[in-house]
């Protein structure tokens, strides 16, 4: 298994510019979920795909969405960039569906600096 | 409002000894726990998942221990080997098979000492 693949590993955007961040799952992963993880605390979950529908979303407003691709892959778009956006972006998948939490397997993320 | 807290920033342990690692939780909603070992630069790592109807769950040297009415869980490591330094995220979540999430603390870093 390659596992999960995201791109870029670094990037810094100003204020207000769009960004897309970028995740490549395994073969047969058809659950992807993405998170932000702030300096100093954990990851907060952001939204989940499952078969291309999002089916769950944490606390983050419509400038943050997503898309999952019928290829396994995945991309996590955030408009209007704010200073506090910055952040480690962390992308999960897994082949069991959303029902198995166990069984996610997560990239080792973007680090998105906006100034 | 943390729904998941880890109080303790960092453990330090001594190599061969238990590391204990404790987690304390508000959402009595939440039914499924998990901790998770991050290197750095790397993503997190599954360790080792407790379901609200067991109070405990073993595999191989760690072994997580759940007190629902205590909104309190811990990962115990025996013996701690130097591998094992790392970030601990304890993790949980509100519905067995939900479309939730994961609400994570905010991690323990544990230095295993030689």
């Amino acid at each position: 298994e390659t596992g999960v693949t995201q791109s870029p590993t670094h990037l810094i955007k100003t204020r207000g510019q769009q960004v897309t961040l970028r995740c490549s799952s395994q073969s047969g992963h058809n659950t992807v979920s993405w998170y932000q993880q702030a300096l100093g605390q954990g990851p907060q979950f952001i939204f989940q795909y499952y078969r291309e529908e999002e089916n769950g979303r944490g606390n983050f407003p419509p400038r943050f969405s997503g898309l999952q691709f019928p290829n396994y892959s995945s991309e996590l778009n955030v408009n209007a960039l704010e200073l506090d956006d910055s952040a480690l972006y962390l992308c999960a998948s897994s082949r069991s569906g959303p029902r198995e939490k166990s069984g996610y397997t997560f990239g080792s993320g973007t680090r998105l600096t906006v100034v | 409002d943390q729904q998941v807290k880890q109080n303790s920033p960092s453990l330090s342990v001594q190599e061969g000894r238990i590391s204990i690692l404790n987690c304390d939780y508000t959402n009595s909603m939440f039914d499924y726990f998990l901790w998770y070992k991050k290197y750095p630069a790397e993503g997190p790592t599954f360790l080792i998942s407790i379901s609200s109807i067991k109070d405990k769950n073993e595999d191989g040297r760690f072994t997580v221990f759940l007190n629902k009415s205590a909104k309190h869980l811990s990962l115990h490591i025996v013996p701690s080997q130097p591998g094992d330094s790392a970030v601990y995220f304890c993790a949980a979540s509100a519905t067995w098979g939900g479309a939730d999430g994961l609400t994570f603390g905010k991690g323990t870093h544990l230095i295993i000492q030689p």
